[in-house]
């Protein structure tokens, strides 16, 4: 079958790190999305990750593992703002209706 | 930017009613979705249009069905609303000649509730 397993919530301090794990198992990998959701609002895209490594972007990275089916999304000096769901999104295959979801980890900064 | 647009961001309706959910995206894609976000279950694909008059079924389009007859517009259909559909719906929008990494582009979301 296909799943994505990511943690339903997570807490953090302000200006701390925090990493948010995805493993998935699906019937083929071209690529794993991240997104951001605030509460209300349209998920915003945060990175993309088709090859093994680590790929950073200000205060954000996000790592991937094809062999092993994991990925994590890395946030650095943590903000109030930063306080949302993450979305884990792999894509099965070459269009977009491939992409499949997990259910979101639902992070809470506090001060 | 691009710039997805739902029409409603908050619907009551009453169990039986046929429901209108209007998307409209302004930066000349080919592609729009429509989603489904229940707590823990995450997005699931109702579904998708490559082209203008042209859809198919995503993983979940039983009691749905849609309409493309404008490029920019896509539109969700609820033939008779029932309760389980209660719901955020999310609209999206990409390219169809994109970079690989090129994501979904997502509107405000329509919280629709179905007394």
């Amino acid at each position: 079958g296909q799943n994505i397993d990511q943690p339903t919530e997570m807490t953090a301090t302000e200006g701390a790190i925090v990493q948010i794990n995805c493993t998935y198992q699906t019937s083929g990998f071209n690529g794993l999305f991240w997104y951001q959701q605030h509460a209300g609002e349209a998920p915003t895209f945060l990175s993309y990750n088709v090859l093994d490594g680590l790929e950073e972007k200000g205060r954000f990275s996000s790592f991937l593992s094809r062999s092993k089916g994991y990925s994590y999304l890395l946030l650095k000096e943590l903000q109030m703002k930063d306080s949302a769901s993450y979305l884990c999104a792999v894509n099965r295959g070459n269009r977009d209706d491939k992409i499949i979801f997990g259910k979101g980890t639902r992070l809470h900064i506090l001060p | 930017d691009v710039k997805v647009t739902q029409s409603s961001r908050y619907l009551v309706k009453r169990t039986g009613e046929k429901v209108f959910l209007e998307c409209v995206q302004d930066m000349d894609h080919e592609n729009m979705f429509w989603y489904r976000q229940d707590p823990g279950l995450g997005l699931r694909l109702i579904y998708f249009s490559y082209d203008v008059k042209m859809k198919e079924k995503g993983d979940i389009p039983e009691g749905y069905s849609v309409s493309r007859e404008k490029k920019e517009r896509f539109s969700l259909i609820l033939e008779s609303a029932s309760t389980n559909q209660t719901s955020m719906y999310l609209c999206a929008s990409s390219p169809r000649d994109r970079a690989y990494n090129s994501p979904l582009h997502f509107g405000n979301g329509t919280r629709l509730t179905v007394t």
